[in-house]
């Protein structure tokens, strides 16, 4: 088992450009949530997904976010346009019943 | 809705001496409860979790976290701590339907020295 991966692992990119980060969760999973990490704010709910429909959204900050997941293999976050303040490490967990999710190494992203 | 607090940022202690990471939740329904841990540069690996029964839970690498319904507490204890410990611990709740949520706490340092 691979576990949840995340791509890419690190990504710079300048203000106003957007930025697309991927996961792929576990087989088998039904569940996929994306989390945002940063010193100030600690580890915070994004949005999720349970049977690839999207449950809760309201952790995403505002309209330049956005989330997809086309099927149970694939899942995007992305950003259009990013700002400096978006500067955070992002993880992507995935998991099934009562078992605890399980998470990617996540996306460290620069915005300089 | 559900909360956590973790009542330390910071937590520093010698090699061998015992260790105890304070977390409360609150909740209005009922909750399965996690403690997970991230060492530098790396994501969070599930450390326990308690989901029903007995409510004291054990991971592999001795830490023990014991569930308290009347005092909304999943404090995280280990009798003796090993340099290797030295991570970031992150106590977590959700609602005990499939599918909901991770709901963390700020996290906890724990830094252990020699």
């Amino acid at each position: 088992d691979a576990g949840v991966i995340q791509s890419p692992r690190h990504e710079v990119t300048e203000m106003g450009q957007e930025v697309t980060l991927r996961c792929k969760p576990i087989s088998g999973h039904n569940s996929l949530f994306w989390y945002r990490q940063t010193m100030m704010r600690g580890l915070e709910l994004l949005i999720y997904f349970n049977n690839n429909v999207p449950i809760d959204d309201s952790g995403m900050p505002e309209d330049r976010f956005s989330a997809k997941m086309p099927n149970a293999s694939f899942s995007t976050l992305k950003i259009q346009p990013s700002e400096p303040r978006d500067s955070a490490v992002y993880f992507c967990a995935s998991g099934r019943g009562t078992h605890g999710y399980t998470f990617g190494s996540g996306t460290r992203l620069t915005v300089v | 809705a559900q909360s956590v607090t973790q009542l330390d940022s910071q937590v520093p202690v010698f090699e061998e001496a015992p260790v105890e990471l304070r977390c409360n939740y609150s909740s209005s329904v009922s909750v399965y409860l996690f403690w997970y841990v991230q060492y530098p540069n790396q994501g969070l690996q599930l450390l326990l979790k308690y989901l029903s029964g007995s409510t004291l839970v054990e991971s592999i690498n001795g830490f023990e976290a014991e569930f308290n319904k009347s005092q909304t507490s999943f404090h995280l204890r280990k009798p003796s701590v090993h340099i290797s410990d030295t991570a970031e611990y992150f106590c977590a709740v959700r609602g005990n339907q499939a599918g909901t949520a991770l709901i963390f706490g700020k996290g906890t340092t724990l830094s252990v020295s020699s």
